[in-house]
Protein backbone atom coordinates (compact mmCIF):
# COMPACT_ATOMS: atom_id res chain seq x y z
CA UNK A 1 0.00 0.00 0.00
CA UNK A 2 2.11 3.20 -1.40
CA UNK A 3 -0.23 5.95 -0.86
CA UNK A 4 0.35 8.48 -3.38
CA UNK A 5 3.70 8.10 -5.40
CA UNK A 6 5.59 10.49 -7.66
CA UNK A 7 8.29 10.55 -10.35
CA UNK A 8 10.37 11.83 -10.91
CA UNK A 9 11.85 13.15 -7.44
CA UNK A 10 14.09 15.56 -9.07
CA UNK A 11 14.77 16.90 -12.26
CA UNK A 12 16.42 19.96 -13.83
CA UNK A 13 14.61 21.47 -17.35
CA UNK A 14 16.44 24.07 -19.63
CA UNK A 15 14.02 26.85 -20.21
CA UNK A 16 11.48 25.96 -22.68
CA UNK A 17 11.67 22.50 -22.54
CA UNK A 18 8.74 19.97 -21.73
CA UNK A 19 7.80 17.61 -19.15
CA UNK A 20 5.49 15.64 -17.67
CA UNK A 21 4.94 14.92 -13.77
CA UNK A 22 3.03 11.74 -12.84
CA UNK A 23 1.15 11.43 -9.55
CA UNK A 24 -0.28 7.73 -8.89
CA UNK A 25 -2.84 6.47 -5.71
CA UNK A 26 -3.61 3.31 -4.57
CA UNK A 27 -6.46 4.37 -2.12
CA UNK A 28 -9.19 4.80 -5.13
CA UNK A 29 -9.79 8.53 -3.95
CA UNK A 30 -11.90 10.46 -6.57
CA UNK A 31 -10.28 13.62 -5.57
CA UNK A 32 -6.90 14.72 -6.85
CA UNK A 33 -4.44 17.95 -6.42
CA UNK A 34 -1.32 19.32 -7.62
CA UNK A 35 -0.09 21.85 -5.80
CA UNK A 36 3.07 23.74 -5.68
CA UNK A 37 5.27 25.14 -2.72
CA UNK A 38 7.51 27.88 -2.50
CA UNK A 39 9.35 29.63 0.01
CA UNK A 40 7.63 32.19 2.16
CA UNK A 41 4.58 31.56 -0.18
CA UNK A 42 2.84 28.06 1.23
CA UNK A 43 1.25 25.77 -1.02
CA UNK A 44 -0.81 26.76 -3.55
CA UNK A 45 -3.17 24.61 -5.71
CA UNK A 46 -2.35 24.53 -9.47
CA UNK A 47 -5.09 21.91 -10.84
CA UNK A 48 -7.27 19.24 -9.61
CA UNK A 49 -9.93 16.70 -10.40
CA UNK A 50 -12.89 15.53 -8.72
CA UNK A 51 -13.10 12.32 -10.62
CA UNK A 52 -11.96 9.96 -13.53
CA UNK A 53 -11.78 12.71 -16.98
CA UNK A 54 -12.03 15.93 -14.81
CA UNK A 55 -9.93 18.82 -14.20
CA UNK A 56 -10.35 22.22 -12.91
CA UNK A 57 -7.87 25.37 -12.63
CA UNK A 58 -6.95 25.68 -8.99
CA UNK A 59 -5.29 29.49 -8.01
CA UNK A 60 -2.23 29.20 -10.22
CA UNK A 61 -2.70 27.28 -12.93
CA UNK A 62 -0.80 29.49 -15.69
CA UNK A 63 1.96 27.85 -17.40
CA UNK A 64 0.67 24.23 -16.78
CA UNK A 65 -1.91 21.43 -18.07
CA UNK A 66 -2.95 18.44 -16.26
CA UNK A 67 -5.00 15.20 -17.04
CA UNK A 68 -6.59 12.39 -15.54
CA UNK A 69 -7.42 9.68 -18.07
CA UNK A 70 -7.26 7.00 -15.28
CA UNK A 71 -8.86 7.30 -11.28
CA UNK A 72 -5.70 6.02 -10.44
CA UNK A 73 -3.51 8.68 -11.79
CA UNK A 74 -3.25 12.48 -12.18
CA UNK A 75 -0.47 13.80 -14.57
CA UNK A 76 0.94 17.83 -14.70
CA UNK A 77 2.46 18.70 -17.40
CA UNK A 78 5.15 21.88 -18.13
CA UNK A 79 4.82 22.63 -22.09
CA UNK A 80 7.30 25.29 -22.01
CA UNK A 81 9.54 25.31 -18.69
CA UNK A 82 10.20 28.72 -17.34
CA UNK A 83 12.65 29.58 -14.30
CA UNK A 84 9.30 31.13 -12.43
CA UNK A 85 7.93 27.53 -12.38
CA UNK A 86 10.93 26.40 -10.78
CA UNK A 87 9.78 25.17 -7.16
CA UNK A 88 8.51 21.92 -5.37
CA UNK A 89 5.47 19.90 -6.87
CA UNK A 90 3.55 18.00 -4.62
CA UNK A 91 0.54 15.61 -5.27
CA UNK A 92 -2.53 14.67 -3.04
CA UNK A 93 -5.74 12.74 -3.21
CA UNK A 94 -8.53 12.48 -0.92
CA UNK A 95 -11.80 10.92 -0.90
CA UNK A 96 -13.96 13.37 1.37
CA UNK A 97 -12.21 15.85 3.65
CA UNK A 98 -8.80 14.08 4.41
CA UNK A 99 -5.51 14.63 2.12
CA UNK A 100 -2.61 12.22 1.99
CA UNK A 101 0.59 13.77 -0.40
CA UNK A 102 3.05 12.54 -1.96
CA UNK A 103 6.29 13.19 -1.12
CA UNK A 104 7.13 15.78 -3.98
CA UNK A 105 9.02 16.44 -7.06
CA UNK A 106 11.81 19.03 -7.02
CA UNK A 107 11.82 20.63 -10.07
CA UNK A 108 15.28 23.05 -11.46
CA UNK A 109 14.38 25.24 -14.94
CA UNK A 110 17.40 26.74 -15.69
CA UNK B 1 -11.34 35.58 -0.02
CA UNK B 2 -10.11 32.81 1.89
CA UNK B 3 -6.69 33.61 4.21
CA UNK B 4 -5.09 31.95 6.49
CA UNK B 5 -2.00 33.47 8.39
CA UNK B 6 0.38 31.46 11.06
CA UNK B 7 2.00 32.73 13.16
CA UNK B 8 5.34 32.90 14.41
CA UNK B 9 6.87 31.98 11.32
CA UNK B 10 9.37 30.68 13.57
CA UNK B 11 10.08 29.19 16.93
CA UNK B 12 13.06 27.55 18.92
CA UNK B 13 12.12 25.79 22.26
CA UNK B 14 14.17 24.03 24.61
CA UNK B 15 13.35 20.18 25.21
CA UNK B 16 10.92 20.13 27.76
CA UNK B 17 9.68 23.83 26.88
CA UNK B 18 5.81 24.11 25.81
CA UNK B 19 4.40 26.63 23.78
CA UNK B 20 1.48 27.38 21.32
CA UNK B 21 1.60 28.08 17.60
CA UNK B 22 -1.71 29.76 15.96
CA UNK B 23 -3.20 29.65 13.25
CA UNK B 24 -5.64 32.92 11.89
CA UNK B 25 -8.14 32.58 9.35
CA UNK B 26 -11.16 33.98 7.58
CA UNK B 27 -12.88 31.77 5.15
CA UNK B 28 -16.51 31.98 3.70
CA UNK B 29 -18.27 28.89 5.72
CA UNK B 30 -15.41 26.27 7.47
CA UNK B 31 -15.84 22.58 6.44
CA UNK B 32 -12.50 22.08 8.22
CA UNK B 33 -9.56 23.40 9.34
CA UNK B 34 -6.13 21.06 8.83
CA UNK B 35 -2.86 20.32 10.77
CA UNK B 36 -0.19 19.04 9.19
CA UNK B 37 3.48 18.60 9.87
CA UNK B 38 6.04 18.54 7.31
CA UNK B 39 9.81 17.36 7.25
CA UNK B 40 12.41 18.81 5.55
CA UNK B 41 12.00 17.27 2.06
CA UNK B 42 8.73 15.30 2.33
CA UNK B 43 5.31 16.03 1.72
CA UNK B 44 2.89 16.99 4.93
CA UNK B 45 1.63 14.69 6.96
CA UNK B 46 -1.95 14.97 8.64
CA UNK B 47 -2.03 15.54 11.95
CA UNK B 48 -5.95 16.80 12.72
CA UNK B 49 -9.25 17.92 11.58
CA UNK B 50 -11.47 20.25 13.83
CA UNK B 51 -14.74 20.97 12.68
CA UNK B 52 -16.48 23.67 15.06
CA UNK B 53 -15.81 25.70 17.78
CA UNK B 54 -14.59 24.52 20.75
CA UNK B 55 -13.59 21.46 19.71
CA UNK B 56 -10.35 19.68 20.30
CA UNK B 57 -8.27 17.17 19.15
CA UNK B 58 -5.44 15.21 21.08
CA UNK B 59 -2.18 13.25 19.52
CA UNK B 60 1.02 12.68 21.60
CA UNK B 61 1.92 15.53 22.68
CA UNK B 62 0.17 17.93 20.45
CA UNK B 63 -3.33 19.16 21.11
CA UNK B 64 -5.59 21.39 18.17
CA UNK B 65 -8.36 23.59 19.32
CA UNK B 66 -10.29 25.79 16.93
CA UNK B 67 -12.34 29.10 17.38
CA UNK B 68 -14.21 30.92 15.61
CA UNK B 69 -11.36 33.23 13.98
CA UNK B 70 -8.51 31.06 15.00
CA UNK B 71 -6.93 27.30 15.89
CA UNK B 72 -4.03 26.82 18.01
CA UNK B 73 -1.63 23.68 17.91
CA UNK B 74 -0.23 23.61 21.80
CA UNK B 75 2.90 21.36 21.63
CA UNK B 76 3.44 19.92 25.49
CA UNK B 77 7.36 19.05 26.82
CA UNK B 78 8.52 19.09 23.23
CA UNK B 79 11.10 16.44 22.13
CA UNK B 80 13.93 16.91 19.36
CA UNK B 81 11.78 14.88 16.88
CA UNK B 82 8.70 17.52 17.62
CA UNK B 83 10.85 19.43 15.27
CA UNK B 84 9.22 20.32 11.69
CA UNK B 85 7.22 22.22 9.83
CA UNK B 86 3.65 22.69 10.92
CA UNK B 87 1.11 23.76 8.23
CA UNK B 88 -2.55 24.90 8.64
CA UNK B 89 -5.13 25.02 6.13
CA UNK B 90 -8.64 25.82 5.90
CA UNK B 91 -11.12 24.04 3.70
CA UNK B 92 -14.08 25.85 2.27
CA UNK B 93 -18.14 24.77 2.36
CA UNK B 94 -17.84 25.50 -1.15
CA UNK B 95 -15.63 23.98 -3.33
CA UNK B 96 -14.23 20.41 -3.89
CA UNK B 97 -12.56 19.75 -1.02
CA UNK B 98 -9.72 22.02 -1.74
CA UNK B 99 -7.49 23.14 0.82
CA UNK B 100 -5.93 26.85 1.41
CA UNK B 101 -2.72 26.78 3.16
CA UNK B 102 -1.03 29.35 5.48
CA UNK B 103 3.04 29.38 5.12
CA UNK B 104 3.96 26.96 8.47
CA UNK B 105 5.79 27.62 11.60
CA UNK B 106 8.84 26.22 11.29
CA UNK B 107 9.78 24.44 14.92
CA UNK B 108 13.14 23.66 16.16
CA UNK B 109 13.36 21.95 19.58
CA UNK B 110 16.50 22.17 21.20
CA UNK B 111 18.11 19.66 23.38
Amino acid sequence: NAGVTQTPKFRVLKTGQSMTLLCAQDMNHEYMYWYRQDPGMGLRLIHYSVGEGTTAKGEVPDGYNVSRLKKQNFLLGLESAAPSQTSVYFCASSYSRGYTFGSGTRLTVV
Amino acid sequence: EDQVTQSPEALRLQEGESSSLNCSYTVSGLRGLFWYRQDPGKGPEFLFTLYSAGEEKEKERLKATLTKKESFLHITAPKPEDSATYLCAVQAQTGANNLFFGTGTRLTVIP
